[in-house]
């Protein structure tokens, strides 16, 4: 059962354009979320999170948007610069347990 | 600094032996996790601990055991029972009381079978 999706694979952007990269989940227990950026042969790095009792948040060009009714989020890159290009983990979790779920990823390419 | 380090980076296993892999963690966070990283499949949780000699499974546990006899060690055993143990395996940590907090990765170890 996968609680967590990332239903895009892949997504390739010109340099300077948005990104927007989605995540579904389906647990409602899901009280907050958070985005990891990872290269090959590297481990996960985080980039920014969420709480379920905002539906925006904003670091730099980064911003997360969360849809609690719709049980989705999406990561916006503005503007996208070749540097962006790796894996992006969407990652749910809840206050009340420790389990931490990962969607399958997406791989960002960035065009210069 | 502080840090997780996970060891060996990378390790060949000959089919049927039992290898362990290595996480140790300096930043005195009380929850540790592994992680399998298959193309395609993303991340998937094996097992998790959020305090000293105390663990639970994750979502594929089959094939492995852990133990968390210290609050900076989580050792990893991939067994024989692991029908495909060839994968990326990541460790990572996160302050235990504040379970809205980020997780800390170590850099990886990959596993081949040969």
């Amino acid at each position: 059962d996968q609680q967590v999706k990332q239903n895009s694979p892949s997504l390739s952007v010109q340099e300077g354009r948005i990104s927007i990269l989605n995540c579904d989940y389906t647990n409602s227990m899901f009280d907050y979320f958070l985005w990891y950026k990872k290269y090959p042969a590297e481990g996960p790095t985080f980039l920014i999170s969420i709480s379920s009792i905002k539906d925006k948040n904003e670091d730099g060009r980064f911003t997360v948007f969360l849809n609690k009714s719709a049980k989705h989020l999406s990561l916006h890159i503005v503007p996208s610069q070749p540097g962006d290009s790796a894996v992006y983990f969407c990652n749910a979790g809840g206050t009340s347990y420790g389990k931490l779920t990962f969607g399958q990823g997406t791989i960002l390419t960035v065009h210069p | 600094d502080g840090g997780i380090t996970q060891s060996p980076k990378y390790l060949f296993r000959k089919e049927g032996q039992n290898v362990t892999l290595s996480c140790e963690q300096n930043l005195n966070h009380d929850a540790m996790y592994w992680y399998r990283q298959d193309p395609g499949q993303g991340l998937r949780l094996i097992y998790y601990s959020q305090i000293v000699n105390d663990f639970q499974k994750g979502d594929i546990a089959e094939g492995y055991s852990v133990s968390r006899e210290k609050k900076e060690s989580f050792p990893l055993t991939v067994t024989s029972a692991q029908k495909n143990p060839t994968a990326f395996y990541l460790c990572a940590s996160r302050p235990g009381a504040d379970l809205s907090g980020e997780l800390f990765f170590g850099e990886g170890s990959r596993l081949t079978v040969l």
